[in-house]
């Protein structure tokens, strides 16, 4: 049983437009909420977290929005750049030193 | 940079042969985690360590897995014998106190393996 579901394998984009990747969950103890980048052969990277007590969190190009009450979470990237193009990994946690709970991944292509 | 060092990058067995992989996580990090990601699939946690102690191993099968952390350092996993099922990518992770919660956990580049 998913506890962490990414519904959509794969996403393409213009170069200059928004991204908008989504996650859903259905353990409701989750109260860490993160977002990897993958490129290919490489390790995944950390590219922001949000914690339920805050409905958003920005970072620059990055913001995640938290909808606790939907069990959903969202990624958007603006404006989205041709290196920007990874797999993305939404991942949870019970509390901030549980094990990571990691989604399927979506693969998000920019072309420019 | 800090980095998290992993050996082989590649490697190709065929099944029932014994194969191990190996990871050196960021000097002072005191938490450190095997995931294995099958090709579509999430990283899934196979073993976690604290220091030279296991803290979770419940996701392992440990009729052909194992882990150590001898000296609380540098970590070895080993599978024999290894499956078709087992072909994957073996992601080593380090955390300087685990507290993934807010993306302090990183990752090497991973050992590709492939069982024919």
């Amino acid at each position: 049983d998913q506890q962490v579901k990414q519904n959509s394998p794969s996403l393409s984009v213009q170069e200059g437009r928004i991204s908008i990747l989504n996650c859903d969950y259905t353990n409701s103890m989750f109260d860490y909420f993160l977002w990897y980048k993958k490129y290919p052969a490489e390790g995944p990277t950390f590219l922001i977290s949000i914690s339920s007590i805050k409905d958003k969190n920005e970072d620059g190009r990055f913001t995640v929005f938290l909808n606790k009450s939907a069990k959903h979470l969202s990624l958007h990237i603006v404006p989205s750049q041709p290196g920007d193009s990874a797999v993305y990994f939404c991942a949870a946690s019970e509390g901030g030193y549980s094990t990571l709970t990691f989604g399927k991944g979506t693969m998000l292509l920019v072309s420019p | 940079e800090a980095e998290v060092a992993q050996s082989p990058r590649y490697k190709i067995t065929e099944k029932s042969q014994a194969v191990a992989f190996w990871c050196d996580p960021i000097s002072g990090h005191a938490t450190l985690y095997w995931y294995r990601q099958i090709l579509g699939q999430g990283p899934e946690l196979l073993v976690q360590f604290q220091d030279e102690s296991v803290v979770d191993d419940s996701q392992l099968p440990k009729d052909r897995f194992s882990a150590e952390r001898l000296k609380g350092v540098d970590s070895t996993l080993k599978i024999q014998p290894a499956e078709l099922g087992d072909s994957a990518m073996y992601l080593c992770a380090s955390s300087l106190q685990g507290q993934v919660g807010t993306g302090e956990l990183f990752f090497g580049e991973g050992s590709r393996l492939t069982v024919l």
